[in-house]
């Protein structure tokens, strides 16, 4: 079972701060925050991922709390294509496969 | 650099024949994984190939296998196939097993 607890839907007007929230209660010491997400019918796209300190790259910004039971996704400004599902994937550093919940659908409209 | 490419994009059979879909991982990557998404059971991880050798496997029926060949580039099979294979099936490759793996478009299979 996935080890992540996201909301199933979020909305955000185009040009806005989309702010997708992760709980991962029982992550390891070693366990890595992963996103992903997946536009309709195409593979899952890498989006970010991190341990304990905050990320940044040119998608968006990875927040992660000081006790790491629960992270923040941020696309800064965003746009009708980041109309997708988003995954949060917590897994440790040699685990084979990652384990997809439901996700989060993010709606963002004009 | 070419991302994962998977062979065909989109495939139709009848219940009761096989398929082989196939990927080409991205370049240097030596291990390839397959997923299975469908409406109901979302993304489930089927295998995992490292250096031509299966190194993990999901909870799917033995009619699901793979093979990875020398240059990396992998095949999955599905024999038998039940109206249930009808789905999105995904290939996703990375360098080592601590590193990210990147995902190919998939191939739609629609089992008639």
């Amino acid at each position: 079972d996935a080890k992540t607890t996201q909301p199933p839907s979020m909305d955000c007007a185009e040009g806005r701060a989309a702010n997708l929230p992760c709980n991962h209660s029982t992550i390891s010491g070693n366990e890595y925050v992963y996103w992903y997400r997946q536009i309709h019918s195409q593979g899952p796209q890498y989006i970010i991922h991190g341990l304990k300190n905050n990320e940044t790259n040119e998608m968006a910004s990875l927040i992660i709390t000081e006790d790491r039971k629960s992270s923040t996704l941020i696309l800064p400004h965003a746009t009708l294509r980041d109309t997708a599902v988003y995954y949060c994937i917590v897994r440790g550093g040699s685990q084979g496969n990652l384990i997809f919940g439901k996700g989060t659908k993010l709606s963002v409209k004009p | 650099k070419a991302g994962v490419t998977q062979t065909p994009r989109y495939l139709i059979k009848t219940r009761g024949q096989q398929v082989t879909l196939s990927c080409s991982p991205i370049s240097g990557h030596r291990s390839v994984s397959w997923y299975q998404q469908t409406p109901g059971q979302g993304l489930q991880f089927l295998f995992e190939y490292f250096s031509e050798t299966q190194r993990n496997k999901g909870n799917f029926p033995g009619r699901f296998s793979g093979r990875q060949f020398s240059n990396s580039r992998s095949e999955m099979n599905v024999s038998t196939l039940e109206l249930g294979d009808s789905a999105l099936y995904l290939c996703a490759s990375r360098r080592g097993r601590a590193d990210t793996q990147y995902f190919g478009p998939g191939t739609r299979l629609t089992v008639l």
